[in-house]
């Protein structure tokens, strides 16, 4: 397709569980960006890689969090040992350099029992 | 470190009324203004943008926005909405080339 691709688009899942979330971006966006969305609270910036540097992973949450984008194309969040304040709308997005408009998907939306 | 406020959580609307969305920002450099739509169940999408030059900007949909430095703001508005406006609209800042940080957001309701 020509957007961004997020899957699973809904996940639940047990406190304590890990879950992965994919992303895959559109093709030719060298910027990649992960964003979380809760109710109320706006969009926290996660982590964003660019090309072959080095990510930015300053807006990760805690260590249970990590990301890694594959081949400078998909990438995956996963989150270990979920817990309840995890759940939210996990953003993607992607860019064309450093442009400022960013390509969102649709999210996915990830609820902790 | 930059933030942004959107001094309004909910505004309601009557069809073909006018409407503004206030967005602040706090930086002690320049910055890059953003206003992100997000429309019922869909991902969100570029407004419009303020890089450089003319402090008044256009976007899609008939909305513009306004950049007054002396305030920090960077509001947004539309001479006169639909019942298509309906939707969630975060303003964004960015200090540099890549990392934005987006407001809470505000709430358009568009009533007939």
């Amino acid at each position: 397709g020509a957007g961004v691709s997020q899957s699973p688009s809904n996940k639940v899942t047990e406190k304590g569980k890990d879950v992965e979330l994919r992303c895959d971006p559109i093709s030719g966006h060298t910027a990649l960006y992960w964003y979380r969305q809760s109710l109320g609270q706006g969009l926290e910036f996660l982590i964003y890689f660019q090309g072959n540097s080095a990510p930015d992973k300053s807006g990760l949450p805690s260590d249970r969090f990590s990301a890694e984008r594959t081949g400078g194309s998909v990438s995956t969040l996963t989150i270990q040992r979920t817990q309840q304040e995890d759940s939210a709308v996990y953003l993607c997005a992607s860019s064309q350099m450093n442009t400022g408009e960013l390509f969102f998907g649709e999210g996915s939306r990830l609820t902790v029992l | 470190a930059q933030s942004v406020t959107q001094l309004d959580s909910q505004v309601p609307v009557f069809e073909e009324a006018p409407v503004e969305l206030r967005c602040n920002y706090s930086s002690s450099v320049s910055v890059y203004l953003f206003w992100y739509v997000q429309y019922p169940n869909q991902g969100l999408q570029l407004l419009l943008k303020y890089l450089s030059g003319s402090t008044l900007v256009k976007g899609i949909n008939g909305f513009e926005a306004e950049f007054n430095k002396s305030q920090t703001s960077f509001h947004l508005r539309k001479p006169s909405v639909h019942i298509s406006d309906t939707a969630e609209y975060f303003c964004a800042v960015s200090e540099n080339d890549y990392k934005l940080s987006f407001g809470a957001g505000t709430t358009v309701t568009v009533r007939a």
